[in-house]
């Protein structure tokens, strides 16, 4: 079984410009969430879908972020326009059912982005 | 507002030894606590999720405690062995949304 996948594993764009991260979870898993860890700070939560709806966003940082689950399978954070500050490391993560129930939470490797 | 906080930031002990690392949360109104690993350029692997009302956890040479009325949670490691070496992160839920509040993270090093 495939694990959660994202792409780009690293982009490197100028300042202003537009950048679209993708994730796919595991198949049949209906929770997808994103976080990010920008350098020297913690991991912080950016948003829950559960399917194509979105659960909670309250961690997405301004309206520059847009994230979308179209279908409820695969995910996109697109980030326009970029700032400096939105480098760092930007990781997907999925489940099956609700996590805090059984703790099964799976990770992708992280898109790097670095905004020049 | 919820803050983790993993102390030591960074920790290098010979093979062999057992280890303990520590993590503190602000809110103890915390629905559960949950151990990963990360490896260098990898994603975050779940190794113990603890539960408001357990105490601790076990997995195989791994044991988590939990203290919810202090705020604290120990990652026990026995018998450290080089392949232990990674990072370890401790995040907490709150009741209401599926969302994690991570700490910073121990990086461990275990040396042969």
């Amino acid at each position: 079984e495939a694990g959660v996948t994202q792409f780009p594993s690293h982009s490197v764009i100028e300042k202003g410009q537009t950048v679209t991260l993708r994730c796919d979870p595991i198949s049949g898993h209906d929770n997808l969430y994103w976080y990010r860890r920008v350098m020297g700070k913690e991991i912080k939560f950016l948003l829950h879908f559960v399917k194509e709806s979105k659960q909670d966003e309250s961690g997405m940082p301004n309206n520059r972020f847009l994230a979308e689950r179209t279908g409820g399978t695969y995910s996109t954070l697109k980030v326009q326009p970029a700032e400096l500050e939105d480098s760092g490391v930007y990781f997907c993560a999925s489940s099956r059912t609700v996590r805090r129930y059984t703790g099964e939470l799976f990770f992708g490797e992280g898109s790097r982005l670095t905004v020049l | 507002k919820q803050e983790v906080t993993q102390i030591p930031a960074a920790l290098s002990v010979p093979e062999g030894e057992n280890l303990v690392l520590n993590c503190s949360f602000t809110d103890s109104a915390i629905y559960n606590l949950q151990w990963f690993r990360q490896d260098p350029g990898k994603g975050l692997t779940s190794l113990l999720l603890i539960q408001s009302s357990q105490r601790e956890q076990t997995s195989g040479r791994l044991n988590a405690s939990l203290d919810k009325s202090s705020g604290r949670s120990t990652l026990y490691i026995a018998a450290s062995q080089p392949g232990d070496s990674a990072t370890y992160l401790c995040a907490v839920n709150q009741g209401g949304s599926e969302k994690l509040v991570f700490g910073k993270g121990t990086k461990l090093t275990v040396n042969p």
